[in-house]
């Protein structure tokens, strides 16, 4: 079953904007997880955040996490045209013995 | 610095028939994991190893058995394949941290006839 769920399932933005895309989950977690997967590849790494932090910065993505509404978002600004791919949250929920629980992914396409 | 690697990358099967997908991480990680990706799912856990010698089910474990057969190596077996497990295939590793970020291959793209 799915732990996390992106919203929205799909966004275009115009390059130069800032890209907001949103999580919610449903069990108490460890951490949070961001991956991208661009077309035809594999998913990558791009941010962690911990249950007790609220806001993590990784050059130009700003991640937040609020335990209350178990609920994330993933900020993108300055889109590139390079930003398009699929992004996914990822929850290492507690107790989970090591394993993570993806959502569906949000596929983000950015117009040049 | 080839990460997780994963073959075949292409593959075609008649229903009934078996394969071995096979993976291998060179980054030293303990625990290893594959995934099925299908349009509109995700990512679900099929099955998982936390250290050598351990395997464990994930969410999706039927119709597929899986080997530990070293440290590095972890591959996925269906024994009879079926046009349900048309899939893309995802194999990832991660080292014992209390981070848990996982590292993945490119993919096996299956589909089965």
């Amino acid at each position: 079953s799915q732990q996390g769920e992106e919203d929205p399932q799909a966004l275009s933005i115009q390059e130069g904007e800032n890209a907001t895309m949103n999580c919610s989950y449903k069990t108490s977690i460890n951490n949070l997880q961001w991956y991208r997967q661009n077309s035809g590849r594999g998913l990558v790494h791009l941010i962690l955040i911990r249950s007790n932090e609220r806001e993590k910065h990784s050059g130009r993505l700003r991640v937040t996490l609020d335990t209350s509404k178990k609920s994330s978002s993933l900020l993108i600004t300055a889109s590139r045209a390079a930003d398009t791919a699929s992004y996914f949250c990822a929850t290492d929920a507690t107790g989970a013995n090591s394993k993570l629980t993806f959502g569906k992914g949000i596929t983000l396409s950015v117009r040049p | 610095n080839a990460g997780v690697t994963q073959t075949p990358k292409f593959q075609v099967l008649k229903t009934g028939q078996s394969m071995t997908l096979q993976c291998a991480q060179d980054m030293n990680h303990n625990s290893m994991y594959w995934y099925r990706q299908d349009p509109g799912m995700g990512l679900r856990l099929i099955y998982y190893s936390a250290s050598e010698g351990t395997t464990d089910k994930g969410e999706v474990p039927n119709g597929y058995n899986v080997s530990r057969l070293n440290k590095r190596e972890f591959s996925l077996r269906l024994e009879s394949a079926a046009p349900s497990q048309t899939s893309v295939y995802f194999c990832a590793s991660k080292v014992t941290d209390r981070r848990n970020i996982q590292y993945f291959g490119a993919g096996t793209r299956l589909s089965v006839l």
